[in-house]
């Protein structure tokens, strides 16, 4: 199947700092990546959607000064937390979709963040 | 407003048959989407239906009506891997193929 890859998986920073999480396709081209956020025993909430060369879209409730999404490439999709505090500590997880019959998604790896 | 709901969780004995519900209200429909995820790892792809019926896939089958906002996942055969949580997920009509997802729920496969 098709790999999606994320990077940090674990990240621990300071409260104020800003953090910043790569989610790459690795063989495919990716228009569109999804970004989600889990916390402890909760399902997947939809953050924004990634679209490369324009804008992202972001959900209702998602501050989209305080998460910036950039589509850089086909294949390269980045989330920065900024000004980070301990509320945003949680799994963050990239997906993309390929064109397949189902269109399913793959996901990354997820990355951990603390915030202390 | 979009709605899917699943319980929370369930409980079933090693070789068993656990059935888990899903319904969903959406705006609009383009398909449903069923996900495994282990604790602390990435949901993986279970199945998909767009059309009414069943689907099989091994152990795992899952069923939609789209008439009644309804699917279910079926998990024949249990084993103790099966012990995660499961995802209903529903892509709406609108463009950028996203899923949205339900609460998930948390199986626990016993001996």
């Amino acid at each position: 199947g098709a790999v999606v890859s994320q990077h940090p998986s674990w990240v621990i920073c300071k409260s104020g700092t800003s953090v910043k999480i790569e989610c790459r396709s690795l063989d495919f081209q990716a228009t569109t990546m999804f970004w989600y956020r889990q916390f402890p025993k909760q399902s997947l909430m939809l953050m924004a959607t990634s679209n490369e060369g324009s804008k992202a879209t972001y959900e209702q409730g998602v501050e989209k000064d305080k998460f910036l999404i950039n589509h850089a490439s086909l294949t390269l999709s980045t989330l920065t937390v900024t000004s980070a505090h301990p509320e945003d500590s949680s799994f963050y997880i990239c997906s993309a979709s390929k064109e397949t019959n189902t269109g399913e998604l793959f996901f990354g790896e997820g990355s951990r963040l603390t915030v202390l | 407003g979009q709605n899917i709901d699943q319980p929370t969780e369930m409980t079933a004995t090693e070789g068993a048959i656990v059935q888990i519900n899903c319904t969903y209200q959406t705006s609009g429909f383009n398909g449903l989407f069923w996900y495994q995820q282990h604790a602390g790892e990435a949901p993986t792809f279970l199945s998909y239906n767009v059309l009414d019926g069943l689907e099989e896939k091994g152990r795992f089958s899952s069923f939609l009506s789209r008439s009644k906002g309804y699917s279910y996942l079926l998990l024949k055969e249990l084993q103790m891997k099966d012990s995660a949580s499961y995802l209903c997920a529903v892509r709406g009509s609108g463009g950028y193929n996203k899923l949205i997802f339900g609460a998930g729920t948390r199986l626990a496969v016993h001996p």
